[in-house]
């Protein structure tokens, strides 16, 4: 069965640093989407993605904040200069025109 | 803005007892889904709920949608401890040009015990 596949699964980096993540949908769908879950919280939006663009944003997705589809299978998020509430596991999904998100596994990030 | 609430936020209950989770919206939405998260895992979908009336059953879990009262439910039939996880509902519009931006509640973290 198709899935959502991200990398890496877990990542340790400290303050101020630079993290990409990364994604690799299921391939036949259209919409990507970035959302976190803070440890023991609900599970919150970050951004969604189509055509090619940011489709969609919450307040969260700031400056620090950006997305690419650098080539037609990876889907990223880049955390500029990480804070320590950053700290969360991020989850990417994608989903087809019946609007259905499947999730991937999700990567934990921890900001020391 | 849309907003998801979700009650209990801890239930627990012993094999082979039933119970509900309920889950209330504050907007319309297009539909309500319910996913399950087991600890440190992602979020596997159990039921997309597209319209009133709408019933979905899957084994012992069976989930509801009431959009005139705002509310769907997850009904739990006799419980096993494999069913113990967090189970979480969500909203949201499916949007041409971006999708579906969902809400999730807080989550019911579920512990059945033997």
């Amino acid at each position: 069965e198709p899935e959502v596949t991200q990398t890496p699964s877990h990542q340790v980096t400290q303050m101020g640093q630079e993290v990409i993540l990364r994604c690799v949908p299921i391939s036949n769908h259209l919409y990507f989407y970035w959302y976190r879950q803070i440890l023991g919280q609900k599970v919150e939006f970050l951004v969604s993605f189509y055509n090619n663009e940011i489709s969609e944003k919450s307040e969260i997705f700031d400056d620090q904040f950006s997305v690419e589809r650098p080539d037609g299978s990876n889907f990223t998020l880049k955390i500029r200069s990480t804070k320590l509430e950053d700290s969360a596991m991020y989850f990417c999904a994608s989903s087809e025109t019946t609007g259905e998100l499947f999730f991937g596994e999700g990567s934990r990030l921890t900001v020391l | 803005e849309l907003k998801v609430e979700q009650n209990p936020l801890f239930l627990s209950m012993q094999e082979g007892k039933n119970y509900t989770i309920y889950c209330n919206y504050s907007t319309t939405s297009d539909r309500l889904y319910w996913y399950r998260q087991d600890p440190g895992k992602s979020l596997e979908s159990l039921f997309v709920l597209l319209s009133n009336g709408a019933v979905k059953q899957e084994g012992r879990l069976m989930a509801s949608l009431d959009t005139k009262a705002r509310l769907s439910t997850l009904h739990i039939t006799a419980a096993v401890h494999d069913l113990s996880a967090t189970y979480f509902c969500a909203g949201g519009d499916l949007q041409e040009t971006s999708g579906s931006r969902l809400t999730f509640g807080e989550g019911t973290q579920l512990t059945v015990n033997p």
